[in-house]
């Protein structure tokens, strides 16, 4: 069962903050983020595995909640390469890796 | 650096035929994924691998089927291509730390 991203899309500033959420109906063994330029195919960002800690990856930041299969990805400060569709996907443990629609990102000088 | 390639990258082919989208690995991931993304749209699952000889459906009810003979080649295949398979298809292997996705065959049925 594929998870659900919100916001649909987000307009920032350069140097502002957003969150992008994303949940499941199941239990999670572990959430990716991936994000996608116009043209380009995903690029890998980070995973967050149960058990495990918050991720990092320059000014983007991710946490991962498992009792209510929720995680959030945190872009701070965000900067004009930052635009993009950005995806989640969650796996049950059984390699099964869905993604979300994606959140469009757009970041405006 | 990811080492995962598809072949071809475009394909314009008739209703009817077959046709086999290729993908390979070099780094000798276990898992292997397709994806099927219309432009601007969301990934959808249509099949995974999680070794050689295991293959499984994904999420989206695809007519494809695909085989995995060797750990580094994962084929798609559809018998009978419709105008409604028109699409991009993205192959991607998974390996720690997370996953690697090819440059996608975009595929055209006329």
């Amino acid at each position: 069962q594929q998870p659900v991203q919100s916001p649909q899309a987000v307009i920032l500033r350069e140097g502002e903050d957003a969150v992008i959420n994303c949940s499941s109906s199941k239990a999670l063994y572990s959430v990716h983020w991936y994000r996608q330029k116009h043209g380009e195919a995903p690029v890998f960002l980070m995973i967050l595995l149960k058990g495990g800690e918050q991720k990092g990856h320059e000014k983007i930041s991710a946490s991962f909640n498992e009792k209510k299969q929720q995680s959030s990805l945190y872009l701070t400060a965000s900067q004009l390469s930052y635009s993009g569709t950005y995806f989640c996907g969650t796996e049950g443990g059984d390699y099964k890796l869905s993604f979300g629609a994606g959140t469009t990102v757009t970041v405006r000088a | 650096e990811a080492d995962i390639y598809q072949t071809p990258r475009y394909l314009v082919i008739g209703t009817g035929k077959k046709i086999t989208l290729e993908c390979s690995q070099t780094m000798g991931h276990d898992k292997m994924y397709w994806y099927q993304q219309d432009p601007g749209m969301e990934l959808h699952l249509i099949h995974y691998s999680y070794g050689v000889n295991s293959t499984e459906k994904g999420d989206l009810s695809s007519e494809s089927t695909v085989s995995r003979i060797r750990t580094e080649h994962f084929p798609l295949t559809l018998e009978s291509a419709r105008p409604s398979h028109t699409s991009q298809y993205l192959c991607a292997s998974s390996g720690p730390p997370g996953m690697d996705f090819g440059s996608g065959t975009r595929l055209t049925v006329v």
